[in-house]
């Protein structure tokens, strides 16, 4: 089965804390894997891909296909950062994706 | 540069009513998607078009219809609505293929008594 999981409904660090973001997924063949934010009151939008293994505001991930995970991390938190993001997967040669449950990430001053 | 539209923002509906959820967007995108989304669940696909004129189920098809009307509008319908859908629908559009980001709209929020 193609499944998308985020244990932690929130994660809440202080200013300067690393942050790490979980996510495992489910899937036999050659993952395409996301992750989204969305602010407050803003859209939900793109924040990486792995297929690009790039740094978008400080953030990163690695696809680990060994253990099936995409986590996503930042070694200092700011209270900018503070959001919900959704772990996403595209299964085969399609558009379409299955998200994760999602991760709320509250950033304290 | 608007994007993905949808209209309404806001809806309330009783149980049994109909209701057409509007979507457009002005990116020239072949593809779709209608999404809804609920607490601890994430988003999940209901419906999808990979191009113009064609139409397929997601994961949470029941209950809900959709009509690709042009490339630009991707339309949802619930023919009789029951509070279970109470949620909130997200339309996104992107470039049908790998690795391709979906571009999301506002959301409508809607509740069914």
């Amino acid at each position: 089965a193609q499944r998308v999981t985020q244990p932690e409904k929130l994660l809440s660090v202080f200013k300067g804390a690393p942050v790490e973001l979980k996510c495992n997924y489910s899937y036999s063949g050659s993952p395409e894997l996301f992750w989204y934010v969305q602010y407050s009151r803003q859209r939900l939008q793109l924040l990486l891909r792995h297929i690009s293994r790039e740094s978008i505001k400080g953030f990163t991930a690695d696809l680990n296909k060994g253990e099936t995970s995409f986590h996503l991390k930042k070694p200092f938190a700011q209270e900018e950062d503070s959001a919900m993001y959704y772990c996403a997967l595209g299964p085969g040669n399609t558009g379409k994706l299955i998200f994760g449950q999602g991760t709320t990430l509250q950033v304290k001053p | 540069n608007a994007g993905v539209t949808q209209t309404p923002k806001f809806q309330v509906l009783k149980t049994g009513q109909s209701m057409t959820l509007q979507c457009a967007q002005d990116m020239n995108h072949n593809s779709m998607y209608w999404y809804r989304q609920d607490p601890g669940m994430g988003l999940r696909l209901i419906y999808y078009s990979a191009s113009e004129g064609t139409t397929d189920k997601g994961e949470v098809p029941n209950g809900y219809n959709v009509s690709r009307l042009n490339k630009r509008e991707f339309s949802l319908r619930l023919e009789s609505a029951a509070p279970s859908q109470t949620s909130v629908y997200f339309c996104a559009s992107s470039e049908w293929g790998v690795n391709q980001p979906q571009h999301f709209g506002d959301g409508t929020r809607l509740s069914i008594l």
